[in-house]
Parts: structure tokens; C-alpha cells; sequence
């Protein structure tokens, strides 16, 4: 079964602790894995989208990695305005339409 | 651009009760869907749509119905309200229908029902 996870659940940092999340899966034929950003009580925000074992992508202090069975979100000299639940998912080629999603990082930035 | 937009924001109904959950987006695209997301759970995909006319059921569609009459709309149905259909509800929309493709999430509708 075609599977996403997230850890940690939640991570607590200071501002400027550098950290990582997390996002292990499990699908046949991966087509692509997205990184999403969502407030409280917004919808998710699109952060990346990485197709290939060894891609790398890059948005402020976000970097988004890519292995055949996990994918990081590397978070560098955080700051609080990075405080949010940042989500994964994936889409595999059974369901084709369709984004599989993990149930996220609570990420909490303290100055 | 509004991008894509729910109706109502809030909404708690009595078990039985039947309603619709409005998502409208004006970027004209192909692809539209409704997701549930529940605390400690990843966003679940409830019904899709590659198209006008054109829908398919995702992981959850039970005790929910979707039409797509327009290109712009795509609105969800709860045929009899039941509690475990309490949750927030999300439509979101993408360029093709692909979904590789950038998806566009809405507000989110957040429905209690009692």
C-alpha cells in the first residue's frame, strides 16, 4: 500500500537552529514528491515539487532533497515567520490524479 | 485573480441535514478536488475532477456527491450530515489534469456537525 510519513510530529527550534524534517515513503514508481506549507486555519501552500532520486530545490531558507525512499526539508537559520505545518505528498502512477499526503510537521520557531 | 475560493468559511449542521460545499476558481483549470483533513491525519482525497463532466472518486467519496457542470466550479454535497463527517474541507485546483502539476488550495471550509 502506497504509504507517506512524516516525522517529527512536531519540532520545536530557536531562531537561527538550523534542523531537518523528515518524509519517508513508500510507492511503486514515484512520479513526483511535493512539500506543501500550511498555516493555521489557511489551506496548504505549494513549496516545491522534486520528480528525481538525487534533485535538490531551493526557496529562501527551504531546501528540499530527494532519495529513492525519503525526501528532507532542510530549515537553515530558521526565524519565527518559518513557524507553520509544512506537509508532504507524493503522487504515484496507480491513482494517477491523485497526491498522496502525509500528515505533517508542526514546525514552531522561537525567537 | 481570486484564485480558488470556498463558501461558506464556517458551517455546523444537525446529523441529517444535508448541505453543499461551494469551491469556485477562476485560473481555468482543468483539474479540481476536495480533500478532508483531520487532526493527526494527512489530507484525505474525497472526489475529483479532470474536467467538465468529468469525475472519479478518491479515497473517501462515502456519503459525499460532486458534480462539475463548469470548468469554474465544483461543488460538494453532503447528501445526510453525519458527526464523522466533521472536519475541514479543502477544494483545490491545477493547471492540467495532472497531478504533477502545481496544485491551488482554497480557504478551507470547516464543518462541525452535531
Amino acid at each position: 500500500e502506497d504509504q507517506v510519513t512524516q516525522s517529527p510530529e512536531a519540532l520545536r527550534l530557536q531562531e537561527g537552529e538550523s534542523s531537518s524534517l523528515n518524509c519517508s515513503y513508500t510507492v511503486s514508481g514515484l512520479r513526483g514528491l511535493f512539500w506543501y506549507r500550511q498555516d493555521p486555519g489557511k489551506g496548504p501552500e505549494f513549496l516545491f515539487t522534486l520528480y528525481s532520486a538525487g534533485e535538490e530545490k531551493e526557496k529562501e531558507r527551504l531546501k528540499a532533497t530527494l532519495t529513492k525512499k525519503e525526501s528532507f526539508l532542510h530549515i537553515t537559520a530558521p526565524k519565527p515567520e518559518d513557524s507553520a505545518t509544512y506537509l508532504c505528498a507524493v503522487q504515484a502512477p496507480i491513482g494517477y490524479n491523485k497526491l498522496i499526503f502525509g500528515a505533517g510537521t508542526r514546525l514552531a520557531v522561537h525567537p | 485573480n481570486a484564485g480558488v475560493t470556498q463558501t461558506p468559511e464556517f458551517q455546523v449542521l444537525k446529523t441529517g441535514q444535508s448541505m453543499t460545499l461551494q469551491c469556485a476558481q477562476d485560473m481555468n483549470h482543468e483539474y479540481m478536488s476536495w480533500y478532508r483533513q483531520d487532526p493527526g491525519m494527512g489530507l484525505r482525497l474525497i472526489h475529483y475532477s479532470v474536467g467538465a463532466g468529468i469525475t472519479d472518486q478518491g479515497e473517501v467519496p462515502n456519503g459525499y456527491n460532486v458534480s462539475r457542470s463548469t470548468t469554474e466550479d465544483f461543488p460538494l454535497r453532503l447528501l445526510s450530515a453525519a458527526p464523522s463527517q466533521t472536519s475541514v474541507y479543502f477544494c483545490a485546483s491545477s493547471q492540467r489534469a495532472l497531478a504533477q502539476e502545481t496544485q491551488y488550495f482554497g480557504p478551507g471550509t470547516r464543518l462541525l456537525v452535531l
